[in-house]
C-alpha cells in the first residue's frame, strides 16, 4: 500500500519551455502533498507543502511563479518549472501523506535536464 | 541549527551488520525516520519510530533512539549488497500551519562482497 507515482521519470527539454510534473497516490488519498528537490549527492531541499483544494506553501527563496503548483484532488498533485532555464536542471521528488503524523512516502522522482 | 547530521559514507563486508547513526536538534519531534534511496530513484519509507520509543525491530533492522542525546541510529543485520544505496535520516518538526520533515545529508552505504 501507499503508492506514489510520478510522472515523468525524466525530461529533457530547451530552456524557456515549461514543463510539468505529476504527482499521483494510487492507493489513499493524500491530505498533503509535497516537493522537493535534490541535487547531486545532496539532501532533499522542501520547496513547497501543497494541501488539496488550497494554495501551496513554498519555503522561504522559492519562487512561486516559477514553481507552480495545483493540487487540485486528494489524489494528484502537479509542479510546472515555467519557462525552465538550465539551473532549474535537478531531480525532483514528490511526496504524499494521510493525515499529519503518517510518514511521508515519495515517488520516484522526476530527472529534469533543461538544454 | 536546523541539521540532523550523519555519517556521509559507510563501507562494510556482505554479511556483517551496519550501523548508520544520526543526530537531530528538535527534542520536541515527534516522528523519526530512516529512508533509503537507490540510484535515481525515490526515498522508500524503510521504518520508523516514535519519539516515545527507544526501539523498534523489524526483521533485519533494528532503530534505537537516545532521545536525551538526540540520537538515532538504524542497524542493518547480515548486511546484503543489495542494501547499498543512501540512508536518510529525518525528524519530523512541528510548526505553525503543521509540520515539516528535515532530512539528513544521507549515508552512502557501500556493501562489498
Amino acid at each position: 500500500g501507499a503508492v506514489v507515482s510520478q510522472h515523468p521519470s525524466w525530461v529533457i527539454c530547451k530552456s524557456g519551455t515549461s514543463v510539468k510534473i505529476e504527482c499521483r497516490s494510487l492507493d489513499f488519498q493524500a491530505t498533503t502533498m509535497f516537493w522537493y528537490r535534490q541535487f547531486p549527492k545532496q539532501s532533499l531541499m522542501l520547496m513547497a507543502t501543497s494541501n488539496e483544494g488550497s494554495k501551496a506553501t513554498y519555503e522561504q527563496g522559492v519562487e512561486k511563479d516559477k514553481f507552480l503548483i495545483n493540487h487540485a484532488s486528494l489524489t494528484l498533485s502537479t509542479l510546472t518549472v515555467t519557462s525552465a532555464h538550465p539551473e532549474d536542471s535537478s531531480f525532483y521528488i514528490c511526496s504524499a501523506v494521510t493525515g499529519g503524523d503518517q510518514p511521508q512516502h515519495f515517488g520516484d522522482g522526476t530527472r529534469l535536464s533543461i538544454l | 541549527g536546523e541539521d540532523v547530521e550523519q555519517s556521509l559514507f559507510l563501507s562494510v563486508r556482505e554479511g556483517d551488520s551496519s550501523v548508520i547513526n544520526c543526530t537531530y536538534t528538535d527534542s520536541s519531534s515527534t516522528y523519526l525516520y530512516w529512508y533509503k534511496q537507490e540510484p535515481g530513484a525515490g526515498l522508500q519509507l524503510l521504518t520508523y519510530i516514535f519519539s516515545n520509543m527507544d526501539m523498534k525491530q523489524d526483521q533485519r533492522l533494528t532503530v534505537l533512539l537516545n532521545k536525551k542525546d538526540k540520537h538515532l541510529s538504524l542497524r542493518i543485520a547480515d548486511t546484503q549488497t543489495g542494501d547499498s544505496a543512501i540512508y536518510f535520516c529525518a525528524e519530523k518538526r512541528r510548526r505553525t500551519g503543521g509540520f515539516k520533515t528535515i532530512f539528513g545529508a544521507g549515508t552512502r552505504l557501500f556493501v562489498k562482497a
